[in-house]
């Protein structure tokens, strides 16, 4: 069974502060993974998400997070955060299975407070 | 856009009643989910469901049952409800894969905080 695991429980920057937020799956085979975002009292939505290709993908608001296959990982990242970033983070991963039917893996969430 | 809607934002029952969440999609999308969150242990896939009146077991369904009378509709049953059930549900929905698609985002509905006393 696949499983994920994101290092950080709650991780507190000061504005224009760099982030990476680490994220390590275990499955050996073909996956698709994704970082989705949480905003106080809103949906769960998704910030961006690995297919495949370019292991190196852009999301929204800034994030970007680098795929990296022999370490396992899907960190997530931004160079200079805003208060507005203040949010639960997810990582998830999917196993490329190719029948896309099944359900997401999560991690347990990363509290990022961002202090002005 | 997609839009997953959730039956209740907040819903109190009492231990052993009977519980009904339900969810609608209204982008035609053949996969629908139900997660549960709880803080600390992230998003559990309790039930998933690929058509209509298919289920599949997620990681977490005891105590949980589901059913899919119609492609939109997708409903989460607490068969008795118990004091660990107590948790935000949340439901989802995606296209299923193609054929140059292994798997597709998942849209999340708003959620619905149940209590159970």
């Amino acid at each position: 069974a696949q499983s994920v695991s994101q290092h950080n429980h709650h991780v507190i920057l000061s504005e224009a502060a760099s982030l990476e937020l680490g994220c390590n799956y275990s499955y050996g085979g073909t996956v698709n993974l994704f970082w989705y975002v949480q905003y106080p009292g809103q949906h769960l939505q998704l910030l961006l998400k690995y297919f495949s290709g370019d292991p190196l993908v852009k999301g929204i608001k800034g994030f970007e997070a680098e795929f990296i296959k022999s370490k396992f990982s899907f960190n997530l990242r931004k160079p200079s955060v805003q208060w507005s970033d203040t949010a639960e983070y997810f990582c998830a991963v999917n196993a490329g299975s190719g029948g896309g039917a099944d359900g997401l893996t999560f991690g347990k969430g990363t509290h990022l407070i961002i202090q002005p | 856009d997609v839009k997953v809607t959730q039956s209740s934002r907040y819903l109190v029952k009492r231990t052993g009643e009977k519980v009904f969440l339900e969810c609608v999609q209204d982008m035609d999308h053949e996969n629908m989910f139900w997660y549960r969150q709880d803080p600390g242990l992230g998003l559990r896939l309790i039930y998933f469901s690929y058509d209509v009146k298919m289920k599949e077991k997620g990681d977490i369904p005891e105590g949980y049952s589901v059913s899919r009378e119609k492609k939109e509709r997708f409903s989460l049953i607490l068969e008795s409800a118990s004091t660990n059930q107590t948790s935000m549900y949340l439901c989802a929905s995606s296209f299923l894969a193609g054929t140059y698609t292994s798997y597709n985002e998942q849209f999340f509905g708003p959620g619905t905080r149940l209590t159970v006393l």
